[in-house]
């Protein structure tokens, strides 16, 4: 277990909705990076979030988008959903600059 | 793409065995980790090796790194059914900042 938990575990939505995915960082990390994980792929990075602001964006188009709490806690949002957005969605914490990220049991997505 | 390519894609092996799988990626790095992740489940990290290493041990895991030819291997020495899982590597590129670029992993199957 690395202390990092994610919610839901898992969740079905129809396209055009909206859906806000959550993260709780392990203690005493204060980044959470998001990856998108389609099926049979690996991870692509999405953003990460470093004092509540974004510090880093890859290839994702701005109906993904997300926050940080104060308390390192992280939400991701996506907008619009398209069928495409079905994958696994994972979260990982790390203290800022350092190099080992830990990752949480994901959420899985699925877009009807 | 900066994305590491993995191979073999898939791998087939008998308990008691030795896994070989190799990663290549394509500029400068700041360190390559290997993950391992169950089922579609979270993603456990295994090894971080640096760019000014060439080799490392954790348990029965073996990583080399050749920066020369870019390009990265995995061996796990006397595979166990438990090892069954999917492994992938992730750079972190040195315009990056630790955000993980993952390849498409390589699927292995331990037989018992």
């Amino acid at each position: 277990e690395t202390g990092v938990t994610q919610s839901p575990t898992h969740l079905i939505k129809t396209r055009g909705q909206q859906v806000t995915l959550r993260c709780s960082s392990q203690s005493g990390h204060n980044t959470v990076s998001w990856y998108q994980q389609a099926l049979g792929q690996g991870p692509q990075f999405i953003f990460q979030y470093y004092r509540e602001e974004e510090n880093g964006r890859g290839n994702f188009p701005p109906r993904f988008s997300g926050l940080q709490f104060p308390n390192y806690s992280s939400e991701l949002n996506v907008n619009a959903l398209e069928l495409d957005d079905s994958a696994l969605y994972l979260c990982a914490s790390s203290r800022y600059n350092t190099d080992t990220q830990y990752f949480g049991p994901g959420t899985r997505l699925t877009v009807l | 793409s900066q994305q590491g390519e993995e191979d073999p894609q898939a791998l087939s092996i008998q308990e008691g065995e030795n896994a070989t799988m190799n990663c290549s990626y394509k500029t400068s790095i700041n360190n390559l980790q290997w993950y391992r992740q169950n089922s579609g489940r979270g993603l456990v990290h295994l090894i971080l090796i640096r760019s000014n290493e060439r080799e490392k041990h954790s348990g029965r895991l073996r990583v080399t790194l050749d920066t020369s030819k870019k390009s990265s291997s995995l061996l796990i020495t006397a595979s166990r059914a438990a090892d069954t899982a999917s492994y992938f590597c992730a750079t972190d590129f040195k315009a990056a900042g630790n955000k993980l670029t993952f390849g498409g992993g390589t699927r292995v199957l331990v037989k018992p």
